[in-house]
């Protein structure tokens, strides 16, 4: 079965430095997003993309944020310049459509995240 | 208000036997979809279960069921012939009508005893 995937698995890294995190979804999927999960608290929402552009963004996503779609298969999260509150779990998820009603299109398939530690 | 609550902070149950795992949603948009994901503790989001707002039918996935009641506002997952590996943290999500984005619940952490 088709799976999103996560590079890397864990990163570390000092504050102020830039992080790019990778993910390649589910090859036929159309919207892609990124979640965080701190550790112990619940998952939130980051942004998604939808035909090469930012369709919606939380207001966590400010401008130490951005993503991009370099090539046909990868999707990036980049963080400018890393605080400490920003180590986390980042999960990127994709899903075939927007809501459209059904269980095929609606669902966003997650990948396994990369733990993020920023010392 | 929150979106998504998710009452039990933490559930046991003994192996073989069925659990209840309770859901209420708020959303006022007549078109949403409901939605159940695992956490084991390797840290992964594993998708189980989904029911749209327009499903006459209650959605079941192997072992898992939804009990969906729309007027009580509630989605509650059922997991059927517990199973040691059911041992995880269970977050129950919502999209709404217009949004991409999912609102997740706090989770309910299910331990399943031998």
């Amino acid at each position: 079965e088709p799976e999103v995937t996560q590079t890397p698995s864990h990163q570390v890294t000092q504050m102020g430095q830039e992080v790019i995190l990778r993910c390649v979804p589910i090859s036929n999927h159309l919207y892609f997003y990124w979640y965080r999960q701190i550790l112990g608290q619940k998952v939130e929402f980051l942004v998604s993309f939808y035909n090469n552009e930012i369709s919606e963004k939380s207001e966590i996503f400010d401008d130490q944020f951005s993503v991009e779609r370099p090539d046909g298969s990868n999707f990036t999260l980049k963080i400018r310049s890393t605080k400490l509150e920003d180590s986390a779990m980042y999960f990127c998820a994709s899903s075939e459509a927007g809501l459209a009603g059904s269980r095929r299109t609606d669902t966003q398939y997650f990948g396994p995240g990369t733990r993020l530690t920023v010392l | 208000a929150q979106k998504i609550t998710q009452t039990q902070p933490g559930m046991f149950v003994q192996e073989k036997e069925a659990v209840t795992l309770d859901c209420t949603y708020d959303t006022s948009d007549p078109s949403y979809g409901l939605f159940w994901y695992k956490q084991p503790s390797s840290g992964e989001m594993i998708f189980l279960i989904y029911q749209g707002s327009y499903d006459q039918q209650n959605a079941t996935e192997g072992r898992y069921s939804l009990n969906f009641q729309k007027a009580r506002k509630s989605a509650n997952l059922v997991i059927s012939a517990s199973q040691l590996g059911d041992s995880a943290m269970y977050f129950c999500a919502m999209r709404e009508g217009g949004y991409q984005k999912v609102t997740f619940g706090t989770g309910t952490k299910l331990q399943v005893i031998p």
